[in-house]
């Protein structure tokens, strides 16, 4: 039973324009939500992240927006550049816990 | 600072031989994990560590043993390969519960 879904494999964006990547998660002891932008033949790299006392948290050009009652988050990436195309995993964790939750995630690709 | 590498960075096994993924990190960090990711899913947790000496299972650890003897090393054991064990292995560190830092990956493949 996956506990963090991501459940649109792919999303295709014109640059510019704004990039929604959803995730939705099942189990409310999750605290502490974190996104993980992936390039192939890489590892994950940290993007942003938001704990449960918060509903956004903005950087730059990227903001989480959690909604507690809903299991729901979601990333905004505005303006849209090239080199944002990767893909994007979130990620739930149990404060005090080490382990992370992790979404299958979605494969943004901008287009120029 | 060279962050978190990993060695090899593709292996081809046969079942049943036994091999040792290598992570090293230079950033002083106490914790350290290893995962996998397969096609379609997200990472899962094998392994890991909250400082030298102290190791523990995350949620897929049947088919590989851990130890950490020095806070920069956690070398990811396979004692009898199986092609179910065929996936991309990522290892971490970090100095938080929080915020981890992978390393480039090792693509395993069993025959």
């Amino acid at each position: 039973d996956q506990q963090v879904k991501q459940n649109s494999p792919s999303l295709s964006v014109q640059e510019g324009r704004i990039s929604i990547l959803n995730c939705d998660y099942t189990n409310s002891m999750f605290d502490y939500f974190l996104w993980y932008k992936k390039y192939p033949a890489e590892g994950p790299t940290f993007l942003i992240s938001i704990s449960s006392i918060k509903d956004k948290n903005e950087d730059g050009r990227f903001t989480v927006f959690l909604n507690k009652s809903a299991k729901h988050l979601s990333l905004h990436i505005v303006p849209s550049q090239p080199g944002d195309s990767a893909v994007y995993f979130c990620a739930s964790q149990i404060g005090g816990n080490y382990q992370l939750i992790w979404g299958a995630g979605t494969k943004l690709i901008i287009k120029p | 600072n060279a962050g978190v590498t990993q060695t090899p960075k593709f292996q081809v096994l046969k079942t049943g031989q036994s091999m040792t993924l290598q992570c090293a990190q230079d950033m002083n960090h106490e914790y350290m994990s290893w995962y996998r990711q397969d096609p379609g899913m997200g990472l899962r947790l094998i392994h890991y560590s909250v400082g030298a000496g102290i190791t523990d299972q995350g949620e897929v650890p049947n088919g590989y043993n851990v130890s950490r003897s020095t806070t920069e090393d956690f070398p990811l054991r396979l004692l009898s390969a199986a092609p179910s064990q065929t996936s991309v292995y990522f290892c971490a560190s970090s100095s938080t519960l929080e915020t981890q830092y992978f390393g480039p990956g090792t693509r395993l493949l069993v025959l």
